[in-house]
């Protein structure tokens, strides 16, 4: 069976400091996967996406940036953190197959909750 | 570009009542259905998806769903609502063809009262 992991889980970070959160999937192969940002009693936000190693997709001009080094890695990157940039972080991943019902079927990870001060 | 929309935020219920939560969706062709549910702190769980098909699909943890095309809906029901039932509930449309995106709706937050 497939598992996504995130982490951290909570992170409390300065304004200005760098940001690292990473994102990593098990028992499935070249899957497409996906940034999220929550915001406090908002719904989901789509940051990134990506289809294959080295190959992302940005939705928000931000300060944030992703990067997929491996198959099943996706990381979430910023070299300055801003306030506006606290929130809920959760990553998800799909089967490979963008015209097909399986490969639109979204899984979440358990979410990295970052708190800028 | 599709849409989505859960009209209602908030919805209290009692428990072992029935329970239905909207979603409307804005797309020309046959859309992917989905709901989520995301408890407080937590990552969102997929409770049912429709593709095509048979129009009532179940899911887990006692849920169903509708597609009705005529009234691009896709409501959430459950007979009898759990305490455990209580959370926030996602509706989100996938586009046909090539793109792997899904549009989601801003939340249905349920409370279910003892």
């Amino acid at each position: 069976s497939q598992t996504i992991h995130q982490w951290p889980a909570t992170l409390v970070q300065p304004v200005g400091s760098p940001l690292s959160l990473e994102c990593t999937v098990e028992g499935t192969s070249n899957p497409n996967l996906y940034w999220y940002r929550q915001a406090a009693g908002r719904g989901l936000q789509l940051l990134f996406y990506s289809v294959g190693i080295g190959q992302i997709s940005s939705e928000v001009p931000q300060n944030l940036s992703a990067s997929r080094p491996q198959d099943r890695q996706f990381i979430l990157s910023s070299k300055k953190l801003l306030l506006s940039d606290s929130g809920f972080y959760l990553c998800a991943w799909s089967k490979y197959g963008g015209g097909t019902g399986m490969g639109k079927t979204q899984y979440f990870g358990p979410g990295t909750r970052l708190l800028v001060l | 570009a599709q849409s989505v929309t859960q009209p209602d935020i908030h919805i209290t219920v009692s428990e072992g009542a029935s329970l239905e939560l909207r979603c409307n969706y804005s797309y020309g062709a046959t859309p992917y259905l989905f709901w989520y549910v995301q408890s407080p702190g937590q990552g969102l769980q997929l409770l049912l998806k429709y593709f095509s098909g048979d129009t009532l699909v179940q899911g887990i943890k006692g849920f169903e769903a509708e597609f009705k095309r005529s009234q691009s809906s896709f409501n959430l029901r459950k007979p009898s609502v759990h305490w455990s039932d209580a959370a926030e509930y996602f509706c989100a449309v996938g586009a046909g063809g090539g793109g792997n995106k899904l549009t989601f709706g801003t939340g249905t937050q349920l409370k279910v009262e003892l």
